[in-house]
């Protein structure tokens, strides 16, 4: 099966809110992560990504957390807006394997008014 | 700047006919790829590419080819059309491999009947 998968398969959260995405990998010796924004009838979109020699990096509104005893990443969104709502996905890139990068399913984020 | 154009949009095929995924990057991108995206799934690789001339295998290159003879171009060929390559394809380009951002197409849907 996939190595790279994800907690909550939907999330809703209210305008203004923080959202949490979540995302479990399975190979220790991944070494680069990416999360996707995809908004419906689009193609995925670059958001933020993360090597494994690094435990937190932000980008604007959003941040990306690196736990690699649990093998865990998350994605946090701050201030949640209507045009966030979209699927999420996480990606892993296997040491060795730089053109194999693996997806996990998505989590979609609906955004409440 | 167009970033990557992908043609056609949509597209229905019947059960053994043959067509040609069109995939142009005008961001003078070494690396380009092909994924395919079926229903509630992530993105797997089908072929990639690293430079004109150069394409290898990715995680589901049966019923598939590829060619790579400019650095622009990256079609996608289906030589007998099935009904399990429904899907979603996309097509991606980046500076260099996976390490960095890589930019997607807004995705040709085909339908195979």
């Amino acid at each position: 099966g996939e190595s790279v998968g994800l907690h909550l398969p939907t999330l809703s959260v209210q305008e203004g809110d923080n959202s949490i995405i979540n995302c479990a990998y399975s190979n220790s010796a991944s070494d680069y992560f990416i999360w996707y924004k995809q908004e419906s009838g689009k193609g995925p979109q670059f958001i933020i990504d993360i090597r494994s020699n690094m435990d937190k990096r932000q980008g604007q509104r959003v941040t990306v957390l690196l736990n690699k005893t649990v093998k865990h990443l998350s994605l946090q969104i701050a201030a949640t807006q209507p045009g966030d709502s979209a699927v999420y996905f996480c990606a892993e890139n296997l040491l060795g394997s730089n053109y194999k990068l693996t997806f996990g399913k998505g989590t979609l984020l609906t955004v409440n008014p | 700047n167009a970033g990557v154009t992908q043609t056609p949009k949509f597209r229905i095929l019947k059960i053994g006919q043959s067509m040609t995924l069109q995939c142009a990057q005008d961001m003078n991108h070494n690396y380009m790829y092909w994924y395919r995206q079926d229903p509630g799934m992530g993105l797997k690789l089908i072929y990639y590419s690293v430079g004109a001339g150069i394409t290898d295998k990715g995680e589901v290159p049966n019923g598939y080819n590829v060619s790579r003879s400019t650095t622009e171009d990256f079609p996608l060929r289906l030589e007998l059309a099935a009904p399990s390559q429904t899907s979603v394809y996309f097509c991606a380009s980046s500076y260099t491999d996976w390490n960095t951002e890589a930019f997607f197409g807004q995705g040709t849907r085909l339908t195979v009947v």
